[in-house]
């Protein structure tokens, strides 16, 4: 059964701090990873998306890796800010449907305190 | 920031009424989907198009319908209310022929069914 699962579920850390969400997919075959940001009450925004081939892939302060062997990416927030609150959404889309069918993961809720 | 554009944000109605939520963008997109979010859990598509005439049903069983007459435009209407349809409502489009395939999804529609 195709799926995303993320964790932690809900993290709180102080501003300036970083941190690391991870995603761990069972998705095949396997196209891309995306992370998305979902602000409360918004529609997610794009933050990186990873192929099969790419280990890394940086926006700003976010930093994302996969590991297409493990089915494992991570997302790591450097010197985070108060704006960082939000819930990170992977998804993963398979290539096997014509649709190019994505699978969502449930979010971790991300909380930056002052 | 990306064009895609829903109304109402916010809507309150009572059992048995009529509603059309309305997605709009502005990208020139061909495809187009809905998804159903509830607090705290992934997203599920419920809908999607293809291109002008073309609709096809989601994973999530879904009693609302959709239309596709113009390619900017993919209203959801459910014809009759229940407390059950209570939940966040997200559109979202994505270009034909790109190699990401990123979807850019709307603010939301946050429906409250009494």
């Amino acid at each position: 059964k195709n799926q995303v699962e993320q964790s932690p579920q809900s993290l709180i850390i102080l501003e300036g701090k970083n941190c690391t969400l991870q995603c761990n997919y069972t998705v095949s075959p396997f196209s891309n990873l995306r992370w998305y940001k979902q602000d409360t009450g918004r529609g997610p925004v794009s933050l990186t998306i990873m192929t099969f081939s790419e280990n890394t892939k940086s926006n700003g302060r976010y930093t994302a890796t996969l590991d297409a062997d493990t089915k494992q990416s991570s997302l790591h927030i450097t010197a985070s800010q108060l704006s960082d609150s939000a819930s990170y959404i992977c998804v993963v889309t398979d290539r096997g449907s014509t649709l190019g069918r994505l699978y969502f993961g449930r979010g971790t809720q991300l909380t930056v305190w002052p | 920031e990306a064009d895609i554009y829903q109304t109402p944000r916010y809507l309150v109605i009572g059992t048995g009424k009529k509603i059309t939520l309305e997605c709009s963008q502005t990208m020139g997109h061909d495809k187009m989907y809905w998804y159903q979010q509830d607090p705290g859990m992934e997203l599920h598509l419920i809908h999607y198009s293809y291109g002008v005439n073309s609709t096809e049903k989601g994973d999530l069983s879904s009693e609302s319908t959709v239309s596709r007459i113009r390619t900017e435009h993919f209203p959801l209407t459910l014809e009759s209310a229940r407390p059950s349809h209570t939940s966040q409502y997200l559109c979202a489009s994505s270009e034909s022929g790109s190699s990401t395939d990123t979807q850019y999804f709307g603010p939301g529609t946050r429906l409250t069914v009494l």
